[in-house]
């Protein structure tokens, strides 16, 4: 069965410590999406990547970088922790970068609170 | 930018009812995906549609898409428990770089 997997479902961190938020896919995927879920504003997308080394923003980037150092792992960093990142973060990845019959395949998310 | 609008923002039906979720883009749609997310969980991909009238069905679910009203509705046949859940409709963004998703509907199924 094919999988992303997010390293932690539940985080907890300090305000300005540096977080980690792990994504691994096993299906080749070249395309790879962070996205952040609060209630009221939906799915917002921070960053995607396309490539091993590629990074692009997203809509609301501030806050966060991420790293692509292999094909199948996308790294989400929170350089300083603050409150209002207190959110459930989504990782996807897909086949292809626009139009896919099978859309994204997406990670069962991580709940990070910031305290 | 193109957003995704979704009705109702919940509902609640009786198990064995009908019912109908819909998703109205602000701009033309060249391809709407539907997904459903189990509350804290990940999103499960339900089905696409693509061309304008196509329909898709998918157990008791089946979606459609009128491009002219740049508009898909969601129906349910004969609710069950199992179909409660967050369902999200998404669509490419305009710039073509990724998906964007609609605020969701959260549907409870009372037996």
């Amino acid at each position: 069965d094919v999988k992303v997997t997010q390293s932690s479902r539940y985080l907890v961190k300090r305000t300005g410590e540096k977080v980690f938020l792990e994504c691994v896919q096993d299906m080749d995927h070249e395309n790879m999406f962070w996205y952040r879920q609060d209630p009221g504003l939906g799915l917002r997308l921070i960053y995607f990547s396309y490539d091993v080394k590629m990074k692009e923003k997203g809509d609301i980037p501030e806050g966060y970088s991420v790293s692509r150092e292999k094909k199948e792992r996308f790294s989400l960093i929170l350089e300083s922790a603050s409150t209002n990142q207190t959110s459930m973060y989504l990782c996807a990845s897909s086949s292809h970068p626009t139009v896919t019959n099978y859309g994204y395949t997406f990670g069962s998310g991580t709940r990070l609170t910031v305290v | 930018s193109q957003e995704l609008e979704q009705s109702p923002q919940s509902l609640i039906v009786q198990e064995g009812k009908n019912l109908t979720i819909n998703c109205t883009s602000s701009k033309t749609l060249y391809g709407l995906y539907w997904y459903k997310q189990k509350y804290g969980e990940g999103l499960i991909f339900l089905m696409m549609l693509q061309k304008g009238g196509e329909e898709k069905s998918h157990e008791k679910i089946t979606a459609k898409l009128d491009e002219k009203k740049q508009q898909s509705s969601l129906h349910i046949t004969a609710s069950q428990p199992s179909h409660a859940g967050i369902y999200l409709c998404g669509a490419m963004n305009q710039a073509g770089t990724a998906l964007i998703f609609g605020k969701g509907t959260t549907l409870s199924v009372s037996s």
